[in-house]
């Protein structure tokens, strides 16, 4: 399965400003897709990042909040935008190795959030 | 919506063997179950996957009821580092994964 490496692994950052999270995956993947983990809870998908077009993001996302790139088929960054303390959590980047097989699921190490 | 469910807790004694039920009652037909772990700090680590037939690998082994409407993961030898979240998984829309909360299973020495 593939291998992805996700940065920052970690960051505050004061409320009103942006960050944007990089993915990397080591081989060509056919879906990839972005989740965010509020402390203590399950993983929440945020949206799949479709390569050369506009992600599809899930109910209570939007993209003015969450922008989302993925220029190639390695590669997706997430924007957190105008960031609020509620927005402190741990956002997780995923990818599929191929459409409809079983086990192909892989995900990043996480980046650990904090707004201040 | 979580299309899983598992019980919030367990506890098991180091090297005995951790049994993880989970009800997915829902699950369509040609859906596969997914087990993933998340030790704390970590992202998600895949543990087996099964359709219909019952599985076995080097870290696990699933057992699926006939009627696929639940499933028991396995670990037969439960070690300190197998401290962590357990979730139960199925996809849902053809390829998205729906996490439930998951079982936080504490191995004591």
């Amino acid at each position: 399965s593939a291998v992805i490496s996700q940065k920052p692994s970690r960051d505050i950052c004061q409320r009103g400003t942006s960050l944007t999270i990089q993915c990397q995956v080591d081989s060509q993947v056919t879906m990839m897709f972005w989740y965010r983990q509020q402390p203590g809870q399950s993983l929440t998908l945020i949206a799949t990042a479709n390569q050369g077009s506009e992600a599809t993001y899930e109910s209570g996302f939007v993209i003015d909040k969450f922008p989302i790139s993925r220029p190639n088929l390695t590669f997706s960054t997430l924007t957190v935008s105008n960031m609020s303390p509620e927005d402190s959590s741990i956002y997780l980047c995923s990818a599929l190795s191929q459409r409809g097989a079983a086990y192909g699921y892989t995900f990043g190490s996480g980046t650990r959030l904090t707004v201040v | 919506d979580a299309k899983t469910t598992q019980p919030p807790s367990m506890d098991c004694a180091e090297g005995r063997a951790a049994n993880l039920p989970c009800n997915h009652s829902t699950i369509s037909g040609n859906e596969y179950v997914y087990w993933y772990r998340q030790i704390h700090s970590q992202g998600p680590q895949y543990i087996i996957h099964g359709l219909k037939n019952n599985e076995t690998n080097e870290m696990a082994s699933l057992i699926i009821t006939e009627d696929r409407k639940s499933s028991t993961l396995i670990l037969p030898h439960a070690t300190l580092r197998d401290t962590a979240v357990y979730y139960c998984i199925v996809r849902v829309d053809g390829y998205k994964l729906s996490f439930g909360a998951g079982t936080t299973v504490t191995v004591r020495a």
